[in-house]
Order: C-alpha cells, then structure tokens, then sequence
C-alpha cells in the first residue's frame, strides 16, 4: 500500500512570493494535519482537516492556509514568504480526526527554501 | 502552556550499550503519548504508542516506554542499541483535549559508535 505521498520535494522560493505544497493520505483516511519542522526542532502543527472541515489551527499567522478536497487529499498554502519559514513541511494521516487514538502516519516533507 | 521536553539533544553511545531518551510533558489531563524515529533519509516513523493500560509499552525493534504519570514522564529504552539505531528521535504528546494534535519534544539525535 502506498504511504503518504507529498509533492513537490523540494522547492526554493524568493520572499514575498506563495506557495503551494501537496499531500494524498493513505487510502481510507479521512483526516490531514500538517507540521512545519525547522531544522533542529521537533514538528510543529499546523493544521488539522477531517471530512473537509478544518478542525484545528495552531499558532501561525494568517499567512498560512490549507484546504482538503472531496478525495481527502490536501493543499497548504503559505503567502507573502518569509525567510523564517524555510523549513521542512510535514503532511500526516490518519483514518480518524475526532481524537487522538488515531495513529498519524507521516509522508517525506516537503523541502521549503525561501531565499 | 502544554508542552513536551526532551532533555537530551544528543547522544551518541557505543554499540550494544543501554539507551534511556527522556520525555516530559506538561498537562494534568488524559494524554496519549508516542515516540517516533526519522532515521536519516527517511520519514518519521511510529515506535511505539501508549493509550491506556499497562505503563510499559513495547514497540517495533527492541524499544520499550514506561509511562510514569506522577512523573509527567514517558521514557524510551532500549537494552542494547546498534549502529542502525542512528536516528533521532521524537516524543509526541497528544493532548486530551486538543483533538488528534500532535505537540513534539525538540527531539534527541543518536549516534551509536560501531
């Protein structure tokens, strides 16, 4: 069975400019979170989607959004690039969103360099 | 604030030695607690999980976890590590009542010496 699968690998952007990172969950899972990991750092969250509903947020600015589509898979989307948010981008899954028994299964990251 | 500590940031042990990696939290709540492993190269990877039940937990390759709740602790050990060990690793608290969030330690890298 395939894992998490995200995209692209890596990306390089100047600041100021968007940008957009993919995730596909494992198939029959219903929920995303996304994790931003600066390098020597634990992952941090992001976000949560279940059944297209967002259903947590953590402490980013608005400058981040995402979204989930009709087939569970998603999209975050981070404006105005900051150098700050260079960083490795974490997409997991899980079949569940509604608690925390639920194991996340997390993809490879997205490599983000804003120069 | 509920957060995850991890006190050691690195580690670096001799082949077939004893492995204990810290981890504490802070919240007075239900928690569910998790270790995960990114080996170089690779993905993060889910050791072990505790939810309820027995306080020592067994995971894949050898590790083990003691839940100690007086203690806000859930320790990872592993009797005799190997060179293939290499990785850090992460302790991972999910938060009762913070739906399936997961709040990460910093994380403690290991180097095991062959």
């Amino acid at each position: 069975d395939a894992g998490v699968t995200q995209s692209p690998t890596h990306l390089i952007k100047t600041r100021g400019q968007h940008v957009t990172l993919r995730c596909s969950p494992i198939s029959g899972h219903k929920s995303v979170s996304w994790y931003q990991q600066v390098l020597g750092q634990g992952p941090q969250f992001i976000f949560q989607y279940y059944e297209k509903e967002e259903r947590g947020r953590g402490n980013f600015p608005d400058r981040f959004s995402a979204r989930q589509f009709p087939n569970y898979s998603s999209e975050l989307n981070v404006n105005a690039l900051l150098l700050g948010d260079s960083a490795l981008y974490l997409c997991a899954s899980s079949l569940s969103g509604t608690s925390g028994y639920n194991e996340q299964f997390f993809g490879p990251g997205t490599r983000l360099t804003v120069l | 604030a509920q957060s995850v500590s991890q006190h050691n940031h690195h580690v670096i042990l001799s082949e077939a030695a004893s492995l204990e990696l810290g981890c504490n939290y802070s919240y007075g709540g239900t928690v569910n607690l998790f270790w995960y492993v990114q080996y170089p190269g690779q993905h993060l990877q889910l050791l072990l999980k505790y939810f309820s039940g027995d306080p020592l937990v067994k995971g894949i390759k050898g590790f083990e976890a003691e839940f100690i709740k007086s203690k806000f602790s859930f320790n990872l050990r592993k009797p005799s590590v190997q060179w293939s060990d290499t990785a850090e690793y992460f302790c991972a608290v999910n938060f009762g009542n913070a739906g399936n969030m997961l709040t990460f330690g910093g994380g403690t890298r290991l180097m095991v010496k062959p």
